[in-house]
């Protein structure tokens, strides 16, 4: 089992770009989830999908922020123009819902936007 | 909303001794989480409680959920070095299994 996979580890931009961030879950798994982490706020859910579905996108803190799963292996989160407040640990997580089983998380993407 | 607050935020021990970690929610607790997380690397689950009066351990590690559920403690004997990071508790959002919230983390550092 590979885990949850993130790409890519670190991401270093310049404020007013589009970022992309990329999610593989773990095969089988049906419900996806995006956290942020961040020193003064913690881990914050931004989204979640539950069979390719956004069930609650109520955390994506702007419009500036979107988010996808065209299927059920991949996952993508998108800033678009990024911001320096946007610079955090970005961080994916699936699950089997129905199951009891825990969140399974990725290493998390580093984002600095400058 | 439901919140979880963890004391204490960090906390350095020496090698060897016990410690514990305690986890409050604001609200009654359908299935809590115990995460450790390295820096830079993800969070690694470590054990999930659901009853109240629930205790489960690994290794040295014990984690109880009290009777009312809203409070968890996360105790380590004769800690070690491997043992050091940040430790975090989840939460099911709403009864909404796999949808978690997290406390803001105990940050433990083991001196050898």
């Amino acid at each position: 089992d590979a885990g949850v996979i993130q790409s890519p580890r670190h991401e270093v931009t310049e404020m007013g770009q589009e970022v992309t961030l990329r999610c593989k879950p773990i095969s089988g798994h049906n419900s996806l989830f995006w956290y942020r982490q961040t020193m003064m706020r913690g881990l914050e859910l931004l989204i979640y999908f539950n069979n390719n579905v956004p069930i609650d996108d109520s955390g994506m803190p702007e419009d500036r922020f979107s988010a996808k799963m065209p299927n059920a292996s991949f996952s993508t989160l998108k800033i678009q123009p990024s911001e320096p407040r946007d610079s955090a640990v970005y961080f994916c997580a699936s699950h089997l819902t129905g199951t009891g089983s825990p969140l399974h998380f990725g290493n998390g993407t580093r984002l600095t936007v400058t | 909303s439901q919140e979880l607050e963890q004391s204490p935020q960090s906390l350095i021990v020496q090698e060897g001794k016990n410690l514990t970690i305690n986890c409050t929610s604001s609200k009654t607790l359908y299935g809590l989480y115990w995460y450790k997380q390295k820096y830079g690397e993800g969070l690694i689950f470590l054990m999930m409680l659901q009853k109240g009066g629930e205790e489960k351990s690994h290794e040295k590690i014990t984690a109880k959920l009290d009777e009312k559920k809203q409070q968890s403690s996360l105790h380590i004997t004769a800690s070690q070095p491997s043992h050091a990071g940040i430790y975090l508790c989840g939460a099911d959002r709403g009864g909404s299994q796999g949808n978690l919230i997290f406390g803001k983390g105990t940050k433990l550092s083991v001196k050898p």
